[in-house]
């Protein structure tokens, strides 16, 4: 059974540009949730999509935006990316998101130059 | 929004010594309590959780303990072992359901 697995693991852009990062949430699970963790700090909410809505967002600017697809995976678009980007981004999913239990992925490192 | 404050941010024990690492939360409606323990470039990692209407919860050498009227839930470790050195996290669900709000972490590092 896989778990939550996203990508890229990593990967660099400069100012200004855009990233998309994709996840697959954990067999049988229908609610994707992302989240930032920038260096030393705890993850920080973005979003949670549930039946390809966006059901809940967090404190972060229109330039994150996010997708979920009928088989459940995600996409977690950035653009007009900053210096302040760069973090590790972590995708959580969850079977029942109002229980609370989430597993998340390994992460994708993105650095912005 | 709820609100999780936690302490210590560094904790610093002996092998076999005790851990503990305290959380408070803002949102008296928030219901659901993990811990996420996250080793160095590794994903955060749900170790155990509490949801409010329990008092304590123990698993092996961990335990969770939730003072509801306090708005305050601690993790405690025992018989620490040198694998147990990672960050640990606190987090709270929120009335509102579907997000987790988290701590800044505790820097947990047992010494032999």
């Amino acid at each position: 059974d896989a778990g939550v697995t996203q990508s890229p693991t990593h990967l660099i852009k400069t100012r200004g540009q855009q990233v998309t990062l994709r996840c697959s949430p954990k067999s049988g699970h229908d609610t994707v949730s992302w989240y930032q963790q920038a260096l030393g700090q705890g993850p920080q909410f973005i979003f949670q999509y549930y039946e390809e809505e966006e059901r809940q967002r967090g404190n972060f600017p229109d330039r994150f935006s996010g997708h979920q697809f009928p088989n459940y995976s995600s996409e977690l678009n950035v653009n007009a990316l900053l210096l302040g980007d760069s973090a590790l981004y972590l995708c959580a999913s969850s079977l029942d998101p109002n229980t609370g239990e989430l597993f998340f992925g390994e992460g994708s490192r993105l650095t912005v130059l | 929004g709820e609100n999780v404050e936690q302490h210590p941010s560094t904790l610093s024990v002996q092998e076999g010594d005790s851990a503990v690492i305290k959380c408070t939360y803002s949102d008296s409606a928030s219901n659901y309590f993990p811990w996420y323990k996250q080793e160095l470039g590794k994903r955060p990692q749900l170790i155990i959780d509490i949801r409010s209407n329990v008092g304590e919860k123990k698993d092996q050498r961990i335990a969770v303990t939730l003072n509801k009227t306090a708005k305050h839930f601690s993790l405690h470790i025992t018989e620490t072992q040198p694998e147990d050195s990672a960050v640990y996290f606190c987090a709270a669900l929120g009335g509102g359901g579907n997000k987790l709000t988290f701590g800044t972490g505790t820097q947990l590092k047992v010494e032999l």
